[in-house]
């Protein structure tokens, strides 16, 4: 079974100061990570995604990831915060090798981004 | 990346009536598409997930004499609301893997449904 927990569900920044959004996941096989940024009313746009290559991930927009299996976490940061990126952000996971949940995503319940001025 | 498209972005239909859901990949074939419903400030729960050429798989307890999908070809893949109620009003998004697992999944822009 397969499970995320987003350990924020708002998080507001100052703008050009460092965002942090904060995701722990559970898994009984080896995983797959995302990060999917949603703006209101709209599809999910994939940020990055960890697939047992490098642990540290760079995706679109600066934002980057770092997967540590000893900590089971997947938190997603960016050096400084624009305007642009307030948006609600999904982190992902994707079994990858049997079970009933092999290749299901499972969300997170999301963090809303604030960014202020 | 892949392109996925939804079609309506957004609908309202009246209490009885039907709304088809249409999802088509653009740029690639897939095997499989999957339909989300999201309430309001809450996260996507998968309804089903879509098999091309044989019967949709759906998570306990979304009824699938309710929600009906079919996935006729390796592009296509449509969700039918029938009998809409009020309380089926959601958003509808559906996404398509291009193959394997490792890959990421690609969206589609979502549905807006309001039943009145």
């Amino acid at each position: 079974a397969q499970s995320v927990t987003q350990l924020d569900s708002h998080v507001s920044v100052s703008e050009g100061t460092p965002v942090l959004l904060r995701c722990n996941y559970s898994s009984s096989y080896s995983p797959s990570l995302f990060w999917y940024v949603q703006h209101p009313n709209k599809g999910l746009q994939l940020l990055l995604k960890y697939t047992s290559a490098a642990t540290l991930v760079k995706g679109i927009n600066g934002f980057e990831a770092e997967f540590k299996k000893s900590e089971t976490s997947f938190h997603l940061t960016k050096p400084s915060a624009h305007m642009s990126d307030a948006a609600e952000y999904f982190c992902v996971v994707s079994e990858n090798a049997g079970g009933t949940s092999y290749g299901k995503l499972t969300f997170g319940q999301g963090t809303i981004l604030t960014v202020h001025p | 990346g892949a392109v996925v498209s939804q079609h309506p972005s957004w609908v309202i239909c009246k209490s009885g009536t039907s709304v088809k859901i249409e999802c088509r990949s653009l740029d690639f074939q897939a095997t499989t598409m999957f339909w989300y419903r999201q309430f309001p400030k809450q996260s996507l729960m998968l309804m089903a997930t879509s098999n091309e050429g044989s019967k949709a798989t759906y998570e306990q307890g979304v009824e699938k004499d309710k929600f009906l999908i079919n996935h006729a070809s390796l592009t296509l893949s449509t969700l039918t609301v029938t009998s809409a109620h009020p309380e089926d009003s959601s958003f509808y998004i559906c996404s398509a893997r291009d193959e394997g697992a490792w890959t990421e999944a690609f969206f589609g822009q979502g549905t807006r449904l309001t039943v009145v």
